[in-house]
């Protein structure tokens, strides 16, 4: 059973720029959640898709964006990049109305906005 | 956003000691989750908790779902090495897209 894949692991981009995230879902899981975590912060919630819709959003900007593809996989899209867009995004897949706590985390991608 | 009162913020303890820490809401949750976060990791699910005043175990971790369903509490006995890292509590929503409203977290450091 493979867990969550999240690419590129790091990311450096300069302010004004567009940045895209991907992440794989878990085998056997439908749903993928995103969230930022800023340094020294716990995870904040941004959106969720579910059969290739959003299905949820957090308190983000509509410059935050997302995909989900047929196979379940997930990018989220940022564009206009502001520094404060610098941080830890994770990426969670799930089985939708599968156990509560189902929820399993990717590595996340580490961005940098200069 | 909002994000769930955790305390201590960080905490440094010797090998063998042990540990509490708590996190509370303004909101009730009917789910509490408590995650631990190694660094360039994402956050690992030690414990899920259901049903308030609900104390459960996961080897030398209890976590129990304070019966205002606005409070959880976390304890790890006889601390090790490998305890060292960041905890998160999380509340879930009961409904929808379930998603996760996380805590400030508690970072653990162990002295030698």
């Amino acid at each position: 059973e493979t867990g969550v894949t999240q690419s590129p692991t790091h990311l450096i981009k300069t302010r004004g720029q567009q940045v895209t995230l991907r992440c794989s879902s878990q085998s056997g899981h439908n749903t993928v959640s995103w969230y930022q975590q800023a340094l020294g912060q716990g995870p904040q919630f941004i959106f969720q898709y579910y059969r290739e819709e959003e299905n949820g959003r957090g308190n983000f900007p509509p410059r935050f964006s997302g995909l989900q593809f047929p196979n379940y996989s997930s990018e989220l899209n940022v564009n206009a990049l502001e520094l404060d867009d610098s941080a830890l995004y994770l990426c969670a897949s799930s089985l939708y109305g599968g156990p509560r706590h189902g929820y399993t985390f990717g590595s996340g991608t580490r961005l940098t906005v200069v | 956003g909002q994000q769930l009162n955790q305390s201590p913020q960080s905490m440094f303890i010797q090998e063998g000691e042990d540990v509490s820490m708590n996190c509370t809401s303004s909101s009730i949750f009917n789910t509490w989750l408590w995650y631990k976060q190694d660094p360039g990791e994402g956050p690992v699910l030690l414990i899920a908790l259901y049903k308030a005043g609900e104390l459960t175990s996961n080897g030398r971790l209890t976590a129990q779902f304070g019966i205002t369903r606005k409070d959880s509490f976390l304890n790890i006995s006889a601390s090790i090495p490998s305890d060292v890292g960041i905890y998160f509590c999380a509340g879930q929503d009961p409904f929808g897209n379930e998603k996760l409203t996380f805590g400030t977290g508690t970072r653990l450091t162990i002295i030698p």
